[in-house]
């Protein structure tokens, strides 16, 4: 089955800790996505990449980090410099341009910070 | 600021009637406007994709689009408790030398049986 996973499905960090998130896709699509969604409000966009190696910063990037070194994997790291975490994470994914085509979503990482 | 605006409700209907979700966005350059779902604890699922003007309609789901007055709506009839979620509009806008995507805060739609 084609699709987008992510792991772990929950995830607990302390203080100074920093944890990667990982997101997997088997849909051969060029564009990845993270974005962060806290209680009550949209999805906001962490970083993107469209091709392999290349990646760009979304509306808050601060704290976190991103490498897309193979089209199936788009790893994001949370560092200890992100200082409110506790969100759900979103890994998402599209044929191409966002505007040319629709993104399809894995099933979320939830972070807690103890 | 590029913006997706969404009443958020709780908007709620009784089974079998028509629920109507709203959405207005600032950037006149859209092309592309998409309705997700997105159940509690679950992420979104995409249901209908529309970038001209009028009507799409998928089943039982009617996506309205309106670029001269920046409006987009969905309309969900003969509204089943399956259907109680919280939708999100979403829209693309250009952003440096790609677009992104935009999303709404979202509409939560509750069906009473």
């Amino acid at each position: 089955d084609g699709g987008i996973t992510q792991s772990p499905k929950y995830l607990f960090r302390k203080e100074g800790q920093n944890v990667t998130l990982s997101c997997e896709q088997n849909l051969n699509h060029d564009a990845m996505y993270w974005y962060r969604q806290d209680p009550g409000q949209g999805l906001r966009l962490i970083y993107y990449s469209q091709i392999v190696n290349d990646f760009q910063k979304g509306d808050i990037a601060e704290g976190y980090s991103v490498s897309r070194e193979k089209k199936e994997s788009f790893p994001l790291t949370v560092t200890s410099a992100q200082k409110n975490p506790t969100a759900f994470y979103l890994c998402a994914s599209s044929i191409q341009n966002p505007g040319l085509g629709s993104q399809y979503f894995g099933p979320g990482t939830r972070l807690t910070v103890l | 600021q590029k913006e997706v605006e969404q009443n958020s409700g709780p908007l709620s209907v009784p089974e079998g009637a028509i629920a109507s979700l709203n959405c207005t966005y600032s950037d006149r350059g859209s092309q592309s406007f998409f309705w997700y779902r997105q159940y509690s604890g679950k992420s979104p699922e995409l249901i209908m994709f529309i970038y001209s003007n009028g009507d799409k309609e998928d089943g039982r789901f009617t996506a309205q689009l309106n670029k001269a007055s920046q409006y987009v709506s969905l309309l969900i009839r003969d509204s089943q408790p399956s259907d109680s979620a919280t939708y999100l509009c979403a829209v693309n806008a250009r952003w440096t030398s790609y677009d992104k995507v935009i999303f709404g805060p979202g509409t939560s739609l509750s069906v009473i049986p």
